[in-house]
């Protein structure tokens, strides 16, 4: 197993712009969680999706917006891209019993310009 | 508020010396508290969690309820602990939010 993959791994947008942003859990996981990483924070809490089903929610507009699908795979989406938006995006899966466990993707890289 | 702090951006410390990484959280309710750690050129991964009690690369790390405190510990530091150590905060009850400190930089040095 490659472990938690997510794409693409560096993003380039104008402000206005919408982007998408992909990940696939580990084998087996059936939980998603996103984190944004701004420049020399820790992960912020975006979105966790369980079963396909929003599971919490951090402090993040609307223009933010996730999905899960069947094969638990997700995406987030982001709407009318800001410069504040440029961040590391984190995607981490975990399995049911150990959701505190998370095995966290490499990230993508989104520059807002 | 759910909140976490790691007071120190950088802490560094000789090879062999004592090491302890501080974390402070605030949360109302019984915490879960975790360290994470991210080596250099790799993913962000747990370390260990308050619950198991357990040491993990020579690292330990208590709960203080009166002080709030998670702070962690390593009596002899290694050059290959060198790393960003981040502090986390479950958000419920193994749920999948985390509430992380905004992390210090270990460096030690030869």
């Amino acid at each position: 197993d490659a472990g938690v993959t997510q794409s693409p791994t560096h993003l380039i947008k104008t402000r206005g712009q919408h982007v998408t942003l992909r990940c696939s859990p580990i084998s087996g996981h059936k939980s998603v969680s996103w984190y944004q990483q701004v420049l020399g924070q820790g992960p912020q809490f975006i979105f966790q999706y369980y079963e396909k089903e929003e599971r919490g929610r951090g402090n993040f507009p609307d223009r933010f917006s996730a999905r899960q699908f069947p094969n638990y795979s997700s995406e987030l989406n982001v709407n009318a891209l800001l410069l504040g938006d440029s961040a590391l995006y984190l995607c981490a899966s975990s399995s049911r019993d150990r959701a505190y466990e998370q095995y966290f993707g490499p990230g993508t890289r989104l520059t807002v310009t | 508020a759910q909140r976490v702090t790691q007071p120190e951006k950088l802490l560094s410390v000789f090879k062999g010396a004592p090491v302890e990484l501080k974390c402070n959280y605030s949360y109302s309710g019984s915490p879960e508290l975790f360290w994470y750690v991210q080596y250099s050129r790799q993913r962000l991964q747990l370390l260990l969690r308050h619950i198991s009690r357990e040491s993990i690369k020579g690292f330990t790390a208590d709960l203080n309820k009166g002080e709030t405190s998670f702070h962690l510990k390593k009596p002899f530091a290694q050059e290959e602990d060198s790393a960003m150590y981040y502090c986390a905060l479950s958000g419920g009850s193994n749920t999948g939010k985390l509430i992380f400190g905004q992390g210090t930089t270990l460096q030690v040095k030869p």
